[in-house]
């Protein structure tokens, strides 16, 4: 799996848009890219993914560049509930043989503030 | 829907014990991930189990084991306890075949005395 490089740590304004980058510059063609969040003691939560296109849910929207050497998680009005760490993963999913892995870096600790 | 299901959520033991874990998946997700998450290593892959196979393993020695049931439901045991398996662990269900979105339950604190 690529390896992923994020910022440490972020702060972010209650109600504005939360953009957390990620770098993959490593990325290979079939590898999508994962955010997942954690937010303090519990486990990890899915947040989305994407290969190439851009994806919108009803949790957040991922922006990958067209190069795909790197993407951006965006919370459009980020609450204090979504104080937690995000994680950036980079492998390949049906094809692949990561079966359940996810390879977890560091993360980026996202603080909201009021 | 109920989520993934670990049992217990916080258990002491001595080194040198053992100790077994267990983790029930979301209805009709029939592959469960293993993990252990500590404040120097982060979170780490332990296994993973389909159909009561194990399809893919982590770098953890082999006191650290797991299984699964034909009902999907997963356990891990970690033998001969030391000071450095105090850790969170967590199970993960999958919403199908290598799909990459894991389902995390709350976790099983252990703490090794």
């Amino acid at each position: 799996d690529a390896k992923t490089t994020q910022p440490t740590s972020m702060d972010c304004a209650e109600g504005r848009a939360a953009n957390l980058p990620c770098n993959h510059s490593t990325i290979s063609g079939n590898e999508y890219v994962y955010w997942y969040r954690q937010i303090h003691s519990q486990g990890p939560q899915y947040i989305i993914h994407g290969l190439k296109n851009n994806e919108t849910n009803e949790m957040a929207s991922l922006i990958i560049t067209e190069d795909r050497k790197s993407s951006t998680l965006i919370l459009p009005h980020a609450t204090l509930r979504d104080t937690a760490v995000y994680y950036c993963i980079v492998r390949l999913n049906a094809g692949g043989t990561s079966y359940g892995k996810l390879t977890f870096g560091q993360g980026t600790i996202l603080t909201v503030h009021p | 829907k109920a989520g993934v299901t670990q049992t217990p959520r916080y258990l002491i033991k001595t080194r040198g014990q053992q100790v077994t874990l267990s983790c029930s998946p979301i209805s009709g997700h029939r592959s469960v991930s293993w993990y252990q998450q500590t404040p120097g290593q982060g979170l780490q892959f332990l296994f993973e189990y389909f159909s009561e196979t194990q399809r893919n393993k982590g770098n953890f020695p082999g006191r650290f084991s797991g299984r699964q049931f034909s009902n999907s439901r997963s356990e891990m045991n970690v033998s001969t306890l030391e000071l450095g398996d105090s850790a969170l662990y967590l199970c993960a269900s999958e919403t199908g075949p290598n799909t990459g979105e894991l389902f995390f339950g709350e976790g099983s604190r252990l703490t090794v005395l």
